[in-house]
């Protein structure tokens, strides 16, 4: 069965504090790693794609890695605006739905 | 450039009550998503539309649940006889049906059921 499980489940940073965040899965056939960040009452909202093992992506202070069983989030000296849940998700083969992990929320204290 | 727009916001109903949200998605997507959300959990994904077709449907929607797309632009999700546990937030998404492309997600709809 198609898994993806996030950790930690909390992580809590001062301002300035750099961290990662893990998403591993077990999914039938990759076809592209997806992440989003959520705030609080609103919908998801996209940060980027990795399609295959060693790609990488930034944005700001956010860059996404992807090996072949897991990807990471790193966050370099995070501000209290960073502060969000971050959602990871992957899509397989012949199928248009994404399989979210349970997320990890993120607080960044001033 | 609008996003993926989803009404009500918010809707309390009563249990037994039936509920329809409505989603428009970003013009130019042909493909259109309905998932669910629990408090501390991720989205669930509950089905999905390429233009009008209805192409999968996953398991946990029940035969309370109805998804329409009449002409390929807006879309309904109908939950009949509603259920204590069917609060949630209810999230659309569309994306374009070409490779592999990101889904953008609306505000969703919370559903609360007294």
């Amino acid at each position: 069965e198609d898994q993806v499980t996030q950790s930690p489940e909390a992580l809590r940073l001062q301002e300035g504090e750099s961290s990662s965040l893990n998403c591993s899965y077990t999914v039938s056939g990759l076809r592209g790693l997806f992440w989003y960040r959520q705030d609080p009452g609103k919908g998801p909202e996209f940060l980027f794609t990795l399609y295959s093992a060693g790609e990488e992506k930034e944005k700001e202070r956010l860059k996404a890695t992807l090996t072949k069983k897991e990807s990471f989030l790193h966050i370099t000296a995070p501000k209290p605006e960073d502060s969000a849940t971050y959602l990871c998700a992957v899509q397989v083969f012949e199928a248009g739905k994404l399989i979210f992990g349970q997320g990890t929320t993120l607080q960044v204290k001033p | 450039d609008t996003g993926v727009s989803q009404n009500p916001r918010h809707k309390i109903t009563k249990r037994g009550q039936n509920v329809t949200f409505r989603c428009d998605p970003i013009s130019e997507h042909n493909r259109l998503y309905w998932y669910r959300q629990t408090l501390g959990q991720g989205p669930e994904f509950l089905t999905y539309f390429q233009n009008e077709a209805q192409l999968e449907k996953s398991r946990l929607l029940s035969d309370r649940f109805s998804a329409e797309r009449p002409k390929g632009s807006f879309s309904t999700l109908e939950i009949q006889r509603t259920e204590q546990g069917d609060s949630a937030m209810y999230l659309c998404a569309s994306s374009l049906g070409a490779g592999y492309q990101p889904q953008h997600f609306g505000d969703g709809t919370r559903l609360s059921i007294l």
